[in-house]
């Protein structure tokens, strides 16, 4: 059974780094044809996707071109972990952040609960 | 931009429900999802690739459309219906969720 866990912490000064880790059971990241994908959710508002990267053989990134020049998703294989790095924050980053799995043209079907960050000093 | 109408539905269990996703291009390969999400919780995959359901996913739930235009008709409301529904397209990068419809109890 395929599960996601995020975890890092829930509060982040402005213009510091937010570091999240997503932790998956169930199936390797470095196996399959899947994407490891970062999604966030403002209180009360929609969905937007921040990137994913793809870690079998070969590492391919995406990302959003609206975050692309503060964001990096960097994957561990040994941990079976993937991680979101947010630079520079401000109050707009905070969110409900969840971790994915994207497989492709099957879409987002394994989701994280999600995790709560808050910029604020 | 992925435009979804109308932003709220008010329907009693039984009825039916109809939520449309416009997008504004053509949506790469009808690659069109469908996602429930409730009070709490992480979003729960529906309808992939526009018309097909994910595992789990009630026959009630149907997804049809093409090109820019995508619909979602969930035949009879049952009470665990109500929630917010979003629809995603991921033909084209980056990928985008629309704004989402409230299906809530009348």
């Amino acid at each position: 059974q395929v599960q996601l866990q995020e975890s890092g912490p829930g509060l982040v000064k402005p213009s510091q780094t937010l570091s999240l880790t997503c932790t998956v059971s169930g199936v390797s990241i470095s196996t399959g044809d899947y994407y490891w994908s970062w999604i966030r959710q403002s209180t009360g508002k929609g969905l937007d996707w921040i990137g994913n990267i793809y870690n079998t053989g070969s590492t391919y990134y995406s990302y959003n071109p609206s975050l692309k020049s503060r964001v990096s998703i960097s994957g561990d294989a040994s941990k079976n972990q993937f991680t979101l790095r947010l630079d520079s924050v401000t109050a707009a980053d905070t969110a409900v952040y969840y971790c994915a799995r994207d497989q492709g043209p099957l879409a987002l079907e394994y989701w994280g609960q999600g995790t709560l960050v808050t910029v604020s000093s | 931009v992925l435009t979804q109408s109308p932003g709220t539905l008010a329907l009693s269990p039984g009825e039916r429900a109809t939520l449309s996703c416009r997008a504004s291009q053509i949506v790469d390969s009808n690659f069109l999802a469908w996602y429930q999400q409730k009070p709490g919780q992480a979003p729960r995959l529906l309808i992939y690739g526009a018309s097909s359901r994910a595992t789990g996913t009630p026959d009630r739930f149907s997804g049809s459309g093409s090109g820019t235009d995508f619909t979602l008709t969930i035949s009879r409301l049952e009470p665990e219906d109500f929630a917010v529904y979003y629809c995603q397209q991921y033909g084209n990068s980056p990928q985008t969720f629309g704004q989402g419809t409230k299906v809530e109890i009348k």
